[in-house]
């Protein structure tokens, strides 16, 4: 079972476009929703994450917004840069008593920014 | 601040052989997580390790096992590898006072 879905498996965006990226989960009890970038050979980067008490977070150019009656959030890359060309992936977790649990991932998303 | 590293960065292994991998947290994390990344099927949970002790394990055979360190560094081995076993393994570590989970670089391993 596929707790997390997300969306388009590949993108490609021409540079200082938007890129959107969507992500579907099912288990109402995950609280702690992570968006990690991976550059080929390296291990994921944490680059923005939200809890589900508000609707979006801003980082720079990312942002997530968070819908949590459609149990949907995604993330946008304002003025997309051909260095952010590389696979996203969203991830969803429980956090409770201060624990982390294990993360559930979406399947990613390969991000080409053409220059 | 040193991130989580992993050993070794590569590893070749022949069907049948063991495997064993290393991770030594972020300092200061206490928790450890194990995660297996084999092309097509994603970021996919393997073990969570936290003080010491085994805390969750994910949909992977007992083949699959590992162990926590007093010093919170941890060991995942693979025992009878299979061809379906090459993946990057990667490994990542949290603390209390954390909500994120920090990822290393991972171990490529490659079964002959």
């Amino acid at each position: 079972q596929q707790q997390v879905k997300q969306s388009p498996q590949s993108l490609i965006v021409q540079k200082g476009g938007i890129s959107i990226i969507n992500c579907a989960y099912e288990n109402t009890a995950f609280d702690y929703f992570p968006w990690y970038q991976q550059f080929p050979g390296k291990g994921p980067a944490l680059l923005i994450a939200i809890r589900p008490d508000v609707s979006e977070k801003k980082e720079g150019r990312f942002t997530i917004s968070f819908n949590k009656s459609a149990k949907q959030f995604s993330l946008h890359i304002m003025d997309s840069q051909p260095g952010d060309s590389a696979t996203y992936f969203c991830a969803a977790t429980m956090t409770s008593g201060g624990s982390n649990y294990k993360l559930t991932f979406g399947k990613g998303t390969l991000l080409t920014v053409n220059p | 601040e040193a991130g989580v590293t992993q050993s070794p960065t590569h590893l070749i292994k022949t069907r049948g052989q063991q495997a064993t991998l290393r991770c030594s947290p972020i300092s200061g994390h206490t928790s450890v997580y194990w995660y297996q990344q084999a092309l097509g099927l994603g970021l996919q949970f393997l073990l969570w390790y936290d003080e010491g002790e085994e805390r969750n394990r994910g949909n992977f055979p007992p083949r699959f096992s590992g162990r926590q360190f007093p010093n919170y560094s941890s060991e995942l081995n693979v025992n009878a590898l299979l061809l379906g076993d090459s993946a990057l393994y990667l490994c990542a570590s949290s603390s209390l006072d954390t909500d994120t989970q920090d990822f290393g670089p991972g171990t490529r391993l490659t079964v002959l």
